[in-house]
């Protein structure tokens, strides 16, 4: 997964702390996705980000959940005062188009967060 | 119950077995994924499909939109293909993916 960069790959808070998550997409690909795996569960979505654009975040938690992916740079996945709740993979996905049924996506390698 | 369901869960083989695993899924669909996660958690896709049979290698996938089932298959089975296989059916109505929880691959020499 050389295209799409998480770092870091694993991430260690304490409780009430913050965490972010970086993500850069493929060269080319302006369409990034976030994902959530939690220990043993499938992942699920979490929001769909264009360059500035937030295009559907009916994934994300209501609270201490955001997401951006500004003009230049990563896009970035921050989580506000962690709880142990939140100590999961969370992977990137970037595409070069709009709907994803046009072609497959590239994920990154995840960023692995542990909340003590 | 989960939209997409995988069989099984786990799966032991020995190295040259050939090998099945099993996606159904319950919502209207524009394609179907299967990808494949490595110890260490990196996730690649092997095969992105809306109908009939796609061949990679040693890797076959199919998919019967009538009847909302999916296979993977891998014929002579290496130690090498042991992983984790994700089943993901991009929902035709939501166009987002929705993930089975994973069928966890041994291929034993």
């Amino acid at each position: 997964n050389a295209g799409v960069m998480q770092n870091p790959r694993h991430l260690v808070r304490r409780r009430g702390q913050e965490a972010r998550l970086r993500c850069s997409p493929m060269k080319g690909h302006s369409h990034v996705y976030w994902y959530r795996q939690l220990p043993e569960e499938g992942l699920k979505f979490m929001v769909y980000l264009q360059k500035e654009n937030i295009i559907d975040e009916s994934g994300m938690p209501k609270e201490r959940f955001s997401a951006e992916f500004p003009k230049e740079g990563p896009s970035i996945l921050r989580i506000q005062q962690v709880v142990r709740g939140d100590s999961a993979a969370y992977f990137c996905a970037s595409s070069p188009l709009r709907r994803i049924a046009q072609g497959p996506q590239h994920f990154g390698d995840g960023t692995r967060l542990s909340i003590l | 119950k989960n939209e997409v369901e995988q069989s099984p869960q786990n799966l032991t083989a020995q190295e040259g077995e050939f090998i099945t695993i099993n996606c159904s899924y319950s919502v209207g669909i524009s394609a179907l994924h299967w990808l494949q996660q490595h110890p260490g958690g990196g996730i690649v896709s092997l095969f992105m499909l809306s109908s009939g049979k796609k061949k990679h290698g040693r890797l076959i996938a199919t998919i019967n939109i009538q009847e909302k089932h999916s296979s993977l298959h891998i014929t002579a089975s290496h130690p090498r293909d042991s992983a984790v296989y994700i089943c993901a059916v991009l929902s035709y109505n939501t166009d987002k993916l929705i993930f089975g929880t994973g069928t966890r691959l041994q291929v034993f020499p």
